[in-house]
């Protein structure tokens, strides 16, 4: 079984709808990454979580550590959302990145 | 946000040759970089761990002979692919950890060097 798993693996989704994409871990972490990865490949840091819920723009990051869950919201869902969205974990401050193996996720106009 | 860039942003090159590709962090200090791959349709995987002013660390499976890595400055390191082999295309991906205080969790990640060695 994989540490980090997220689900679903591919998502289609229509312009302006509400998108949610999920993540579960299976280790202790200090902290969890999520990624945005478009079809160039290069690879953006969207959020950086420990606990509670941030939010940036038309995204929000949400964590549970006692269920070991996260989730990424996308609201007004647009196609320039189109990417491969990775969750990613880390142990401690010093300790590696372990990632999941991403969501594809298209946004229809 | 904190900037990290890559050069080249692609490369392709014959099969023997090296490359070396560079990871800058622009704008902030870094005494960590990561150097990952990632195969297409795969995830990153972490190649190895790269300290300022000491030998990087490799993850089992990765050559270190092979992938020489150099972290001279808190700013640069990079990553030398030698007498490369098809079998070594891929995206290369670079990410730099800020030095130190509170955001020591953070990673900033580069846009990534496309090899391709025919």
């Amino acid at each position: 079984k994989n540490e980090v798993e997220q689900s679903p693996q591919n998502l289609t989704a229509q312009e302006g709808e509400f998108i949610t994409i999920n993540c579960s871990y299976s280790v202790g972490i200090s902290a969890l990454h999520w990624l945005q990865q478009h079809p160039g490949g290069g690879i953006v840091s969207l959020f950086m979580l420990s606990s509670g819920k941030k939010k940036h723009g038309r995204l929000i990051a949400t964590i549970n550590i006692q269920e070991k869950h996260s989730s990424l919201h996308i609201t007004a869902s647009h196609p320039r959302d189109s990417a491969v969205y990775i969750c990613a974990v880390q142990s401690g401050a010093n300790s590696k990145l372990t990632f999941g193996k991403g969501i594809t996720l298209s946004v229809r106009p | 946000g904190a900037v990290v860039s890559q050069h080249p942003s692609w490369v392709i090159c014959k099969s023997g040759t090296s490359v070396k590709i560079e990871c800058r962090s622009l704008d902030f200090q870094a005494t960590t970089m990561f150097w990952y791959r990632q195969f297409p349709k795969q995830s990153l995987m972490l190649m190895a761990t790269s300290n300022e002013g000491s030998k990087a660390t490799y993850e089992q499976g990765v050559e270190k002979d092979k992938f020489l890595i150099n972290h001279a400055s808190l700013t640069l390191s990079t990553l030398t692919v030698t007498s490369a082999h098809p079998e070594d295309s891929s995206f290369y991906i670079c990410s730099s950890r800020l030095a130190g205080g509170p955001f020591s969790y953070e990673q900033y990640f580069g846009p990534g060097t496309r090899l391709t060695v025919t």
